[in-house]
């Protein structure tokens, strides 16, 4: 089992609907969680970043974290034809170190 | 503006040969990353670097060389031992401990011919 489990897609949905993007991970240790947006042939860019349980919003983007279930979500709002990217979650914290382990990113189609 | 340029955006290069990936940043970060993503596995690290004149292997060293004799510089090399190079490489650097997130380059696409 890998320690971060996302599923790969493709997530297709019409321009507008809210989007829901999930991660599960196995290790309990892990305290700092990140999503990150990645367009076709370019890197990756930082999106949200959390630390430990709870939700944070940043305009049509909502991050929430519950460390009970072992259970991160990316929540995309009113979603645009330019949300159309792969969304990758990150994870760090384990054994004292900050370097992430990342999931294998979801692949997001908003269509017109 | 500030960030991380990667060079070159394609290259090719044929079985048995060495070729260095060029990786430079002006954002004046102390760490920097490399990560090889493959088709549907995410990103795995393969070296980095925290301070100048040290580095340290990621999950998939084997086959990959680095130096940090700048701060602001870190190439990767992929020898000849690495099997199977094909892939989209991604340089990436944080000011400290990276514990807030990452900025990456734009990648560079390395295909054995």
């Amino acid at each position: 089992q890998k320690e971060v489990e996302q599923d790969p897609g493709p997530l297709s949905v019409p321009e507008g609907a809210i989007v829901s993007l999930n991660c599960t991970y196995s290790n309990s240790a892990f305290q700092y969680f990140m999503w990150y947006r990645q367009y076709s042939r370019k890197g990756p860019e930082l999106l949200m970043y959390t630390y430990s349980s709870g939700n944070k919003e940043d305009g049509r983007f909502t991050a929430q974290v519950d460390k009970s279930s072992k259970y991160i979500s990316l929540f995309i709002r009113d979603s645009q034809p330019s949300d159309s990217a792969t969304y990758l979650c990150a994870m760090s914290g384990r054994r004292g170190s900050y370097i992430p382990t990342f999931g294998r990113g979801t692949s997001l189609i908003v269509h017109p | 503006d500030g960030g991380i340029t990667q060079s070159p955006k394609y290259l090719f290069r044929k079985e048995g040969q060495n070729v260095t990936l060029s990786c430079e940043q002006n954002l004046n970060h102390d760490a920097m990353y490399w990560y090889r993503q493959d088709p549907g596995q995410g990103l795995r690290l393969i070296y980095y670097s925290q301070i100048v004149n040290d580095f340290q292997k990621g999950d998939i060293a084997e086959g990959y060389s680095v130096s940090r004799e700048k701060k602001e510089s870190f190439p990767l090399t992929v020898t000849s031992a690495q099997k199977n190079p094909t892939a989209f490489y991604l340089c990436a650097s944080t000011p400290g401990t990276g514990i807030s997130g990452y900025t990456f380059g734009s990648g560079t696409r390395l295909t054995v011919v």
